[in-house]
Formats: C-alpha cells, structure tokens, sequence
C-alpha cells in the first residue's frame, strides 16, 4: 500500500525560483527520506530526516518534517535546470527494525532555463 | 565504487517466453531490494533479502515471478511466463543495515532493466 503521497504531481518553475514538493504519509515513521530520479535513469537519495529531527539542511536542499501532521516538505532553493527530475519520499515503519521503504508516486518538477 | 549494476539494461520479449534479470549489489551491502515503476501504480516493492535470505516476498505479483540470491554479490529476478502486463522498469536496490538499528538506511539503486514484452 503506498505510504507517502507527494503534492504537487507536477511542478513548473524558471531557473532561479524555489521549488516546494511536500509528502503525507499515514502510519508513524523511523525516519523518512527524499529521492530524485532523472528520466531513464534508477533513485538517488538526496537526504533523511528522522522522527525526532524536525529541519535538515544539505546544500540548496532543505526538508521539514511534522510527525504530528505526518508530513513533510522538501524545499530546494534556487533552482537550476539541472534539478528539473522526479523527487519522491519514502518512509519506513515504526518500530519494525530493519523496514523496507514504501515510495510514494513523485512530483515531478520541470526548471525551466 | 561501480555501484549497483544490472544487466540487461533493455529486454524486449514475446508473451510467453522466460525472462532472468541480474542484479549485482555494492560490495558489503547486505540488504537487497527488487522494485518495479511503472506511470500507473509507481514504484512497487516485490522483494527483498537480509544477508541473501527472503525477507518479504508479499510484493510479488504472482507466481510467475521468482526472486533468488544464492550468494552476497548476486539476485535473480524471473518471471516466467513472461506477460504483456509485466512490461515495466524493474530497480535492484542495496543498502547497508546493521543489528540494532531503527529504521531504513538509505538504499542505493541500480540503473534499472526496462523490459518489454510484446
């Protein structure tokens, strides 16, 4: 069953802006973690925020998460055309060791130079 | 680091017929997932192993599909007979865990095998 689901499916920005992607998920998590994938190519982790952290930063990345609304929000400031790929979110569940991931569908963001 | 690979990238095949994808893992990983993506239902976990052992096989979208991992560095993905409807890219992901950890460590994918069938 999918776990978390991004919000916008699809995002169209110039270079320069930021871009917004949030994810919801249903059940209580360990940690929760961001995904990009280029067209044709396999996910490449961008970054993981755990359960008792509520703010991460990783370069031009920053990702919020809120337990108590079960959501969280990937922000990427100044966007680069190279940035233009699929981002997803990917949760564990609780309390269940080691927990495969459960991705959500993407929201795929277009930079446009 | 080669990352993880698998082979081959591209299968184009007939309805019926038996299809092997390969998945090698980064070296020391000892977590090894196969998913499926399609544009209708996403990215789908069908199996994954802890230290070549069959974790959770409930993904697994019926019996014509077989996963094995006889040793650390090398999975099978079977699906046989093959069908229209399985026509997808399918991901090998490896991860490293260790006893006593709470929670998914990050998973890193291979390039994935999009296959076909006609």
């Amino acid at each position: 069953s999918q776990q978390g689901e991004e919000d916008p499916q699809a995002l169209s920005i110039q270079e320069g802006e930021n871009a917004t992607m949030n994810c919801s998920y249903k059940t209580s998590i360990n940690n929760l973690q961001w995904y990009r994938q280029n067209s044709g190519r396999g996910l490449v982790h961008l970054i993981l925020i755990r359960s008792n952290e509520r703010e991460k930063h990783s370069g031009r990345l920053r990702v919020t998460l809120d337990t108590s609304k079960k959501s969280s929000s990937l922000l990427i400031t100044a966007s680069r055309a190279a940035d233009t790929a699929s981002y997803f979110c990917a949760t564990d569940a609780l309390f269940s060791g080691n927990t495969p991931l459960v991705f959500g569908k993407g929201t795929r963001l277009s930079v446009i130079a | 680091d080669a990352g993880v690979i698998q082979s081959p990238r591209h299968e184009v095949t007939e309805m019926g017929q038996e299809v092997t994808l390969r998945c090698k893992p980064i070296s020391g990983h000892n977590s090894l997932f196969w998913y499926r993506q399609t544009m209708m239902r996403g990215l789908e976990l069908l199996i994954y192993f802890n230290n070549n052992v069959p974790i959770d096989d409930s993904g697994m979208p019926e019996d014509r599909f077989s996963a094995k991992m006889p040793n650390a560095s090398f999975s099978t993905l079977k699906i046989q007979p093959s069908e229209p409807r399985d026509s997808a890219v399918y991901f090998c992901a490896s991860s490293l865990i260790w006893e006593g950890l709470a929670g998914a460590t990050e998973q890193f994918f291979g390039p994935g095998t999009r296959l076909t069938v006609l």
